[in-house]
Parts: C-alpha cells; structure tokens; sequence
C-alpha cells in the first residue's frame, strides 16, 4: 500500500542550526514527491516539489529511491520557517490521488 | 485569480444526521480533491473528482459521497454521521500538470 512517512512529530532547532526533516515513502511505481507547508493561521501550501528540482526560502529535497526517502533540508534555519511541515506523494502524473504524511512541526528558536 | 473557498466554515451536527459540504475550486482548474484532516494528523485522502466523474478514492466508506458540477465545484455529502467524523474536511483544486493543489481553508465539522 502507498504510504508516507514522517517519523518526528517534533523538530526543534535553534536559528542558524542547519535542520532535517525526514520523509519515506512506499510506493511500487514513480511517485511524484511534494513538501507542504503551513504556516500559522494560513491554508496548507506548496513548498516544493521533486520534479522541479528547485530551492524555495532556501529548502532543498532530494529524491531518494534506493533509499525511498525524500528529506527536507535547509542549512539555516530562520524564525520563519516555523510551521507544519507535510510530506505528500502524487501516485500519477500531474498530482492525481496525493496522499500526505502526519506531518512534522518545526519549531526554531531565537 | 480567485482560491479555492469552501463553506461552511464551522458546523455542528448530531450522531446520525447528515452533513453537505461545498467547495469551489480556483479558476480554470478543473479536478477536486477531498481530505479529512482530525487533530494531530495529515490530511487523509477521501476522493477526487475529475470533469465531474470520482477519480479516485481513499480509505472511506460508501457514507462518504461527492459531486463535481459543470463549473467544477464540489460538494462532500456524509450520511449517518458519526462521532469519530468530527474533523477538519479540506478541499484542494488543481489543473494540468504542475501537480501542485490548491488548498481552502477548510470546514471544521463537530459531531456530537
């Protein structure tokens, strides 16, 4: 079964630090892999997403098939990046039928 | 370019009773999805709606039904309401093939 994966419900950093957030995922076929963010009192959002192979607010994702993972990483951590972050996976083209993980709740520190 | 927005906004309803929420999608796009998302928890994928017809479903009973209309709204239908569907329900729109949604902000359901 298609399944997304976040094992930390928690991260939390201080400014600066780099930070991690962990993402696997099963999936027989090619899935298409997205981060979501959302940040306090604002509707979920795009962040990024695998195809693009772009850098947004200075987050990076790499997919990973051997490993099936799909990790956010961002080398600084600011104040703003403060939000929930969702691990999302598109089982066909163009989005169709995304499913999302639990979810992780970054919290950096002054 | 108007979001998608969806309504009602907050709604309480009883065990048994029957609950329809609605959902227009952003301009020109033409597929729906939607997700239940309860505390502390991803959203969890229902259904999808693509030029009117179920594209795909998730993990939910036969209680959970949906339509798409022509200008590509929508609405989630639950029948026989029960407790553990109290939740956040989320509509996302999307089109081509950026795969990328478009969220509202949701309809916070309380059955008690």
């Amino acid at each position: 079964a298609q399944r997304v994966t976040q094992p930390e419900k928690l991260l939390s950093v201080f400014k600066g630090a780099p930070v991690e957030l962990k993402c696997n995922y099963s999936y027989s076929g090619s899935p298409e892999l997205f981060w979501y963010v959302q940040y306090s009192r604002q509707r979920l959002q795009l962040l990024l997403r695998h195809i693009s192979r772009e850098s947004i607010k200075g987050f990076t994702a790499d997919l990973n098939k051997g490993e099936t993972s799909f990790h956010l990483k961002k080398p600084f951590a600011q104040e703003e990046d403060s939000a929930m972050y969702y691990c999302a996976l598109s089982r066909e083209a163009g989005g169709f039928k995304t499913i999302f993980g639990a979810g992780t709740r970054l919290f950096v520190k002054a | 370019e108007t979001g998608v927005t969806q309504s009602p906004t907050h709604l309480i309803k009883t065990r048994g009773q029957q609950v329809t929420l609605r959902c227009s999608s952003q301009s020109g796009h033409n597929t729906v999805s939607w997700y239940q998302q309860a505390l502390g928890q991803g959203p969890q994928f229902i259904f999808q709606y693509y030029r009117e017809e179920e594209n795909g479903r998730g993990n939910f009973p036969p209680r959970f039904s949906g339509l798409q209309f022509p200008n590509y709204s929508s609405e989630l239908n639950v029948n026989a309401l029960e407790l553990d569907d109290s939740a956040l329900y989320l509509c996302a729109s999307s089109g081509g093939l950026s795969g990328e949604l478009f969220f509202g902000e949701g309809s916070r359901l309380t059955v008690l």
